[in-house]
């Protein structure tokens, strides 16, 4: 069964530096891997994806990940901080073959102080 | 707009009551989802639905029912057979299987009284 680990309950960062939220996940075969962006009181939104290809993928907002298949990571990434980033951060796998449901890892608060 | 609309935002329960979460969603999506949120436990699985008039069992479907009729709508029951029904719910679609992300709706709080 597949399963994501985000081992970080919360990471703090000042504005305008670099940011990483870490997630790990557990597969069979090769993953499908999302992040999702959720405010307070709101449902998911969607931020980016890894399918296959390039192991650096560009998402929305100015966020990015890295796919790392040897370290079964995929770790979200933000050159530069802004406030508005603060929020709760989920990383989600999925199995690539027939139906497969899409699991959460537990979430990661970030927290961008000015 | 194009979307998933869940109403009501918040639901108050008595106990021993059956309520209703609705999840309606425009997007043509032939697979929808329920999941649960509590803090600090992530998003579970409750039922999901790849097809009308079909749906399957999640994580955690015990005290829940669903329905599939149409395909844009896929309501969601939470029975009195529920013993913690207090929680955050969150209705998605996808396109397909797997390689589509998933959309969200704003989520139901539902809260027992």
């Amino acid at each position: 069964a597949q399963s994501v680990a985000q081992p970080e309950d919360q990471v703090n960062v000042a504005e305008g530096n670099p940011l990483t939220v870490k997630c790990t996940y557990s597969v069979s075969g090769n993953p499908y891997l999302f992040w999702y962006v959720q405010y307070p009181n709101r449902g998911l939104q969607f931020l980016l994806k890894y399918i296959t290809g390039d192991n650096l993928v560009k998402g929305s907002y100015g966020f990015e990940a890295e796919f790392n298949k040897s370290q079964t990571s995929f770790h979200l990434k933000k050159p530069s901080a802004l406030v508005s980033d603060s929020a709760l951060y989920f990383c989600a796998v999925r199995g690539n073959t027939g139906f497969q449901k899409l699991v959460f890892g537990t979430g990661t608060r970030l927290l961008v102080s000015p | 707009d194009g979307g998933i609309t869940q109403s009501p935002k918040y639901l108050f329960r008595k106990e021993g009551q059956n309520v209703t979460l609705s999840c309606e969603q425009n997007l043509n999506h032939d697979a929808m989802y329920w999941y649960r949120q509590d803090p600090g436990q992530g998003l579970r699985l409750i039922y999901y639905s790849q097809i009308v008039n079909d749906f399957q069992k999640g994580d955690i479907a015990e005290g829940y029912s669903v329905s599939r009729e149409k395909k844009e709508s896929f309501p969601l029951t939470v029975t009195s057979a529920q013993k913690n029904p207090t929680a955050f719910y969150l209705c998605a679609s996808s396109i397909g299987p797997r390689e589509t992300e998933a959309f969200f709706g704003q989520g139901t709080r539902l809260t027992v009284v």
